[in-house]
């Protein structure tokens, strides 16, 4: 079945260690995208690719950055995470094209805890 | 993007059909509705979403009113496994912004 991959499920990691967490997809959609989902909040819009295209939301801290090395893949690097950045990160992909942007499918997420 | 406004919690008899109502009072006539769910500490699901028509799939239905203002999101035979928060999500373009959603809780 054609789905979204997230490795790793859960990832723990000490204050200030670089943390790289992957995204993959079967979908053939040409736009990914990175939230963070804090304990009992919604999830909020870090960036997305729209193809080889870098969208980065204004609140997004400079800590965060992403990777899209091919269509099928994109990673989410964390440079020096802090104790505020342990959340669930979910990526999710769609297809746009001229008609507008289609449904947004999301991946099981990991789980990051910052010690 | 239009902000919703959404009851933070709801509960519904198993069997029962679950309605989950939802204002957008301030959308777009090129925005969409998109609902979605999140079972606890897994990605969300996409459910279905509309434009200005009723739409029926198999999960559910929506119901959109005239005047595009607010919705209906309608689960016709509630199990336990629809536990889950539900999120009314007003899209354009291609970008979700999620507010704080529906904690529905089916009740043996």
């Amino acid at each position: 079945d054609a789905m979204v991959i997230q490795n790793p499920r859960y990832q723990v990691t000490q204050f200030g260690k670089p943390v790289t967490l992957s995204c993959s997809q079967t979908l053939n959609h040409n736009v990914m995208y990175w939230y963070q989902q804090k304990s009992s909040q919604a999830p909020k819009l870090l960036f997305h690719y729209y193809d080889k295209d870098f969208n980065n939301e204004a609140d997004t801290p400079d800590n965060f950055q992403s990777r899209r090395p091919n269509t099928s893949f994109c990673f989410l690097d964390i440079r020096s995470p802090g104790l505020g950045d342990t959340a669930m990160y979910l990526c999710a992909t769609s297809r746009a094209g001229s008609g507008g942007v289609d449904t947004q499918y999301f991946g099981p997420g990991t789980r990051l805890t910052v010690l | 993007d239009a902000k919703t406004t959404q009851p933070p919690s709801m509960d519904c008899a198993e069997g029962r059909a679950a309605n989950l109502p939802c204002n957008h009072s301030t959308i777009s006539g090129n925005e969409y509705v998109y609902w979605y769910r999140q079972i606890h500490s897994q990605g969300p699901q996409y459910i279905i979403h509309g434009l200005k028509n009723n739409e029926t799939n198999e999960m559910a239905s929506l119901i959109i009113t005239e005047d595009r203002k607010s919705s209906t999101l309608i689960l016709p035979h509630a199990t336990l496994r629809d536990t889950a928060v539900y999120y009314c999500i007003v899209n354009r373009y291609e970008k979700l912004t999620f507010g704080t959603g529906t904690r529905l809780t089916i009740i043996p």
